[in-house]
C-alpha cells in the first residue's frame, strides 16, 4: 500500500534550537517526496521536494530534508528554529500505483510549536 | 506567473442549503485541479481531481460534487449540505503529475449550522 506516516502529532522546540519533523513512506518504485507548510488559515505552501540525486534537499526558509531508502525516511530539519517557523507541516509521496492518476498522498500533519 | 484563486474565504450555511465554491487558475494552461478538505485543522482528504475540462474523478462519496466548465475553473458544489459538510476547503493545482508541485489556493472555511 502507498502511504506516509507522520509519527508525531506535535514538535515542541525551542528557539534557536536544531529541529527535526519525522516522516516516513511506503510506496512501490522510486519515490517522489515532498514537503509543505501551513500556516493558520492558509492554504499549503511547497517547502522542498526530492526526485532523484542528492539525498540532502534544501528547500524555502532555511529548511532541509534528508532521503534515507534504507529507512524509507523524508525528515525534514532546520538547524535553527525561528518563532515563525511555528505551524503545520506535511509530507507526501506521489502515488505511483498503476492506474492512479499520481495524485499526492498526504501525511496527517505535524504541528510545529517554537518558543522563544 | 501562475495564481490560483478560490472563493469565498469563509461561508456560513444552514444545514439543507445548496452550495458553491469556485476555483480560478491564472498563467497556464490544461492544468490538473484538485479539491481537498481538512478537517479539525489536520489531515488533507482528496475530494475530486480533474485532468481536463468536464473530467471529474472522485475519490470518495459524499454529498458533494464537482465540476471543470472551463479550462481554468473547478467548481465545488452542494444540493443540501449535511453539518458533516463542515471543514476548510483546498483547490490546488498542477502542470501534470510526477514531479510536479502542488499549488494551493488560500482555503475556503465552511461552517454548516
Amino acid at each position: 500500500a502507498q502511504s506516509v506516516a507522520q509519527p508525531e502529532d506535535q514538535v515542541n522546540v525551542a528557539e534557536g534550537n536544531p529541529l527535526t519533523v519525522k516522516c516516513t513512506y511506503s510506496v512501490s518504485g522510486n519515490p517522489y517526496l515532498f514537503w509543505y507548510v501551513q500556516y493558520p488559515n492558509r492554504g499549503l505552501q511547497f517547502l522542498l521536494k526530492y526526485i532523484t540525486g542528492d539525498n540532502l534537499v534544501k528547500g524555502s526558509y532555511g529548511f532541509e530534508a534528508e532521503f534515507n531508502k534504507s529507512q524509507t525516511s523524508f525528515h525534514l530539519k532546520k538547524p535553527s528554529a525561528l518563532v515563525s517557523d511555528s505551524a503545520l507541516y506535511f509530507c507526501a509521496v506521489r502515488d505511483r500505483r498503476r492506474g492512479s492518476q499520481g495524485n499526492l498522498i498526504f501525511g496527517k500533519g505535524t504541528k510545529l510549536s517554537v518558543k522563544p | 506567473s501562475q495564481t490560483i484563486h478560490q472563493w469565498p474565504a469563509t461561508l456560513v450555511q444552514p444545514v439543507g442549503s445548496p452550495l458553491s465554491l469556485e476555483c480560478t487558475v491564472e498563467g497556464t494552461s490544461n492544468p490538473n485541479l484538485y479539491w481537498y478538505r481538512q478537517a479539525a485543522g489536520r489531515g488533507l482528504q482528496l475530494l475530486f481531481y480533474s485532468v481536463g475540462i468536464g473530467q471529474i474523478s472522485s475519490e470518495v462519496p459524499q454529498n458533494l460534487s464537482a465540476s471543470r466548465p472551463q479550462d481554468r475553473q473547478f467548481i465545488l458544489s452542494s444540493k443540501k449540505l449535511l453539518l458533516s459538510d463542515s471543514g476548510f476547503y483546498l483547490c490546488a493545482w498542477s502542470a501534470g503529475t510526477g514531479a510536479n508541485v502542488l499549488t494551493f489556493g488560500a482555503g475556503s472555511r465552511l461552517t454548516v449550522l
